[in-house]
């Protein structure tokens, strides 16, 4: 069954610091994989995609990593702002013919001053 | 540029009420479009997904139906909504040969 799993549930960092969160899926056959960032109540919006090629790929402070191997990807964030709270999605699409998009429950990541 | 349009942003209605929710897309042409929905705490749900004019797949049986009476409009609609409707629900459009999906800003319903 194709699953995304994510970890952390729910974080809670500091102003300023670094924080990774994680994803394992079970999708196949793979087509790509997204990080998207949803503000409460607004819709997803797409910070990286990578192929099965692609190991790693920034956009800002953010930079995800993808081991196709061992199907799993992370999300690192880099000097944490208070604008950064919002839940983080992780998005696998596999290769049907309507690229179908699985999507991970999401980590609440909330940053505090 | 291409925008997506999603409204109202947010609904409250009473059980057994009509919905009717819409989505546009504008700066191109021959979208796919999608209806998904968020309940609290879970993932995003496909619901419906349209590659053209018309053509309408349904992923997950429910008192919810779709269309697309236009290239670039989808329409969520129900005859009767039940409680369990509430949610977030969320429109999201690619063209063919691109990975990316964009999503609208969203429809809060709350079925009261």
């Amino acid at each position: 069954k194709n699953q995304v799993e994510q970890s952390p549930q729910s974080l809670i960092i500091l102003e300023g610091k670094n924080c990774t969160l994680q994803c394992n899926y079970t999708v196949s056959p793979f087509s790509n994989l997204r990080w998207y960032k949803q503000d409460t109540g607004r819709g997803p919006v797409s910070l990286t995609i990578m192929t099965f090629s692609e190991n790693t790929k920034s956009n800002g402070r953010y930079t995800a990593t993808l081991d196709a191997d061992t199907k799993q990807s992370s999300l690192h964030i880099t000097a944490s702002q208070l604008s950064d709270s919002a839940s983080y999605i992780c998005v696998v699409s596999d290769w049907g013919s309507q690229g179908n998009l699985i999507f991970g429950k999401g980590t609440k990541l909330s940053v505090k001053p | 540029s291409q925008t997506i349009h999603q409204w109202p942003a947010t609904l409250v209605q009473p059980v057994g009420s009509p919905l009717s929710l819409e989505c546009t897309v504008e700066g191109t042409s021959n979208p796919n479009l999608y209806w998904y929905r968020q309940a609290a705490g879970r993932g995003l749900q496909l619901l419906f997904y349209s590659v053209g004019i018309g053509q309408i797949s349904s992923e997950v049986p429910q008192n919810l139906s779709a269309s697309r009476p236009q290239d670039r409009q989808f329409i969520l609609s129900s005859k009767k909504l039940l409680l369990s409707d509430s949610g977030f629900y969320l429109c999201a459009w690619r063209t063919g040969v691109s990975y990316g999906y964009t999503f609208g800003s969203g429809t809060r319903l709350t079925v009261v």
